[in-house]
């Protein structure tokens, strides 16, 4: 069972930069460590994806360290439109994703 | 590029009450997938594809729920009988499904289902 840990809920404020730390201990050589976002009454949406040191694309950032037992998505200047659950997961090529309960990030104006 | 369609958006029934969604993927791709979501909760998968072949069912409830790909595009998901704990939102997603570091997943927008 691919399982990560990751804070249940986050608040902020709109204009700051967020932090979510995920952990993946025992995490495979093939897993890649993947970030949906999930707003109400949608379906999840790709935000990101890395295997190891650091991501950026026009959403995020995605820093995962040499040892992989953990990764941090990384929001800059939110918004209130950030508003969502963001679900880290262990992905092999292929297979389905086994999501947790997320993380529910609050941002306020 | 068009998304992954589902329908019906919204659907009530009773229970023992018989149910189907439909979802049509992204034109060329190979895998899809059904899960299910209840409120709260990350979504559950029940079943993947890759074209008209099963991949893993190993958690779909096989005595209410089936499921088909027919021609490797469309897919049903079938509930019969209907349960209260059956309500939850069904979500089609569909990828490439081809060999890449990426294997971003479409999500369509759910079915909501509620069982009285």
């Amino acid at each position: 069972l691919a399982k990560t840990t990751q804070p249940i809920s986050m608040d902020s404020y709109e204009g700051q930069e967020v932090n979510i730390t995920c952990s993946h201990n025992n995490i495979a050589t093939n897993d890649y460590i993947t970030w949906y976002q999930q707003f109400p009454s949608q379906g999840p949406r790709f935000i990101i994806q890395g295997y190891k040191t650091k991501v950026t694309n026009e959403v995020a950032s995605l820093f995962i360290p040499a040892d992989r037992t953990s990764s941090t998505l990384s929001l800059p200047r939110v918004s209130l439109s950030d508003t969502a659950v963001y679900y880290c997961l262990r992905q092999q090529a292929g297979t389905a994703l086994i999501f947790g309960k997320g993380t529910t990030l609050s941002v306020s104006s | 590029e068009a998304g992954v369609a589902q329908s019906p958006r919204y659907k009530i029934i009773e229970k023992r009450q018989s149910v189907a969604f439909w979802c049509n993927p992204i034109s060329g791709h190979a895998t899809l997938y059904w899960y299910q979501q209840i409120l709260g909760q990350g979504p559950k998968l029940l079943i993947q594809f890759q074209n008209n072949g099963v991949v893993d069912d190993s958690q779909l409830p096989k005595d209410r729920f089936s499921a088909e790909r027919l021609k490797g595009v469309d897919s049903t998901l079938k509930i019969q009988p209907a349960k209260l704990e059956d309500s939850a939102v069904y979500l089609c997603a569909s990828s490439l499904g081809v060999p890449g570091p990426s294997y971003e997943q479409y999500f369509g927008p759910g079915t909501r289902l509620t069982v009285t």
